[in-house]
């Protein structure tokens, strides 16, 4: 089975902008959890989809928000751009409840 | 505070030495999760530990969750080059499918 994958895996953008990344689970999946990794914070959860429903969200402001997709790929959206949204997103997939996450590559986004 | 303590931050072990990464939880663990990430790459699964006393390994990697379930360890027999990384413990403390990590322990291996 091919892994998670995550799109665009670079990005550059400026203060203000807003940003949509991509995930697509591993086949089968049906739950999509995203992640902010910084090297102050560490990795941080953002959100998780569950057959189009986000079941759980983290401490992030309501600039960040995602939604999932009937065939359980997932978007995230990053509005209003600041310098601190500088990091490294990952994306996870699994089956379910207290399943085993498997991790995208990621998606390394620069705020300039 | 972290929910999650990984200690050490930083280990620097010689090639062919033994090594252990402690995680430590003051609340209840529903599944202990570790993964191993190369700079600014993905996370690779490891291991999923579940059940207090469970113990897992895989090639010359071993990991335990102790009868609490509040503490786990990750322990490598004959570490190799190919063992550096960080490595992160992953925690399902509420139940559900969110994940609280530790701050990682950067792992080097000399030659």
């Amino acid at each position: 089975k091919a892994g998670v994958t995550q799109t665009p895996r670079y990005l550059i953008k400026t203060r203000g902008q807003q940003v949509t990344l991509s995930c697509s689970p591993i086949s089968g999946h049906r739950s999509v959890s995203w992640y902010q990794q910084t090297p102050g914070q560490g990795l941080q959860f953002l959100f998780e989809y569950f057959s189009e429903t986000q079941r759980n969200k983290g401490n992030f402001p309501g600039r960040f928000s995602g939604r999932q997709f009937s065939n359980s790929r997932s978007e995230m959206n990053v509005s209003t751009l600041e310098l601190g949204d500088s990091a490294l997103y990952l994306c996870a997939s699994g089956q379910g409840l207290q399943e085993t996450q498997y991790f995208g590559p990621g998606t390394r986004l620069l705020v300039l | 505070s972290q929910e999650l303590e990984q200690s050490p931050q930083s280990l620097i072990v010689q090639e062919g030495k033994n090594l252990t990464i402690n995680c430590t939880s003051s609340k209840t663990l529903y599944g202990l999760y570790w993964y191993k990430q190369k700079y600014g790459e993905g996370l690779i699964f490891l291991m999923m530990l579940q059940k207090g006393g469970e113990e897992k390994s895989h090639e010359k990697i071993t990991a335990k969750l102790d009868e609490k379930k509040q503490q786990s360890s990750l322990h490598i027999t004959a570490s190799q080059p190919s063992h550096a990384g960080i490595y992160l413990c992953g925690a399902d403390i509420g139940g559900a499918q969110k994940l609280v990590f530790g701050q990682g322990t950067r792992l080097t291996i000399n030659p």
